[in-house]
């Protein structure tokens, strides 16, 4: 079963807007990443944020991490067109194994 | 800058054949990983390595083997292809379990 599910599913906005996107998880994790895929290409690491942290940023992005929820969110400030494709968030287990969740389709308007 | 190739970006096989896919990656990272990624599964976990000669099954390693000969090339293989295997096969790699991933740009394999 999928452990992250990002949430909405699909998302769409106007350049210059900021854009949130959820991910929930259902067991204990060692860290939590982000990444973004663009169309049809591999993914590309954004942002790692460690069980015992509860906000990071980097750039535009600030990721936050919410354990007793088990969830996370990333918010992605004033938006580009460039920042137009699929983001996802990928939890770590103690087994070392990484799941993925089945990622937000973002696209910004310009 | 740090990469990761794989060896064909497109891939047309039939049923029944074997299927080999080549992942290199040139910075020394010690793990690496194969995924396969369907619309609405997401990234699904077939095998991934934590060094030369060894391997772990991931959640869905049935229809797959893989080969890890040298540090840095990790090969994935359809004994027998089948069409349910048509995907995009996506490689990584980390320098040490739990870091950041680094991805190739993926395989789409179609099996007719």
């Amino acid at each position: 079963s999928q452990q992250g599910e990002e949430d909405p599913q699909a998302l769409s906005i106007q350049e210059g807007e900021n854009a949130t996107m959820n991910c929930s998880y259902k067991t204990s994790i060692n860290n939590l990443q982000w990444y973004r895929q663009n169309s049809g290409r591999g993914l590309v690491h954004l942002i790692l944020i460690r069980s015992n942290e509860r906000e990071k940023h980097s750039g535009r992005l600030r990721v936050t991490l919410d354990t007793s929820k088990k969830s996370s969110s990333l918010l992605i400030t004033a938006s580009r067109a460039a920042d137009t494709a699929s983001y996802f968030c990928a939890t770590l287990r103690r087994t070392y194994k990484y799941i993925f969740g089945t990622g937000t389709r973002l696209k910004v308007l310009a | 800058d740090v990469k990761v190739t794989q060896s064909s970006r497109y891939l047309v096989k039939r049923t029944g054949e074997k299927v080999f896919l080549e992942c290199v990656q040139d910075m020394d990272h010690e793990n690496m990983f194969w995924y396969r990624q369907d619309p609405g599964l997401g990234l699904r976990l077939i095998y991934f390595s934590y060094d030369v000669k060894m391997k772990e099954k991931g959640d869905i390693p049935e229809g797959y083997s893989v080969s890890r000969e040298k540090k840095e090339r990790f090969s994935l293989i359809l004994e027998s292809a089948s069409t349910n295997q048509t995907s995009m096969y996506l490689c990584a790699s980390s320098f040490w379990q739990g870091d950041e991933q680094f991805f190739g740009p993926g395989t789409r394999l179609t099996v007719l």
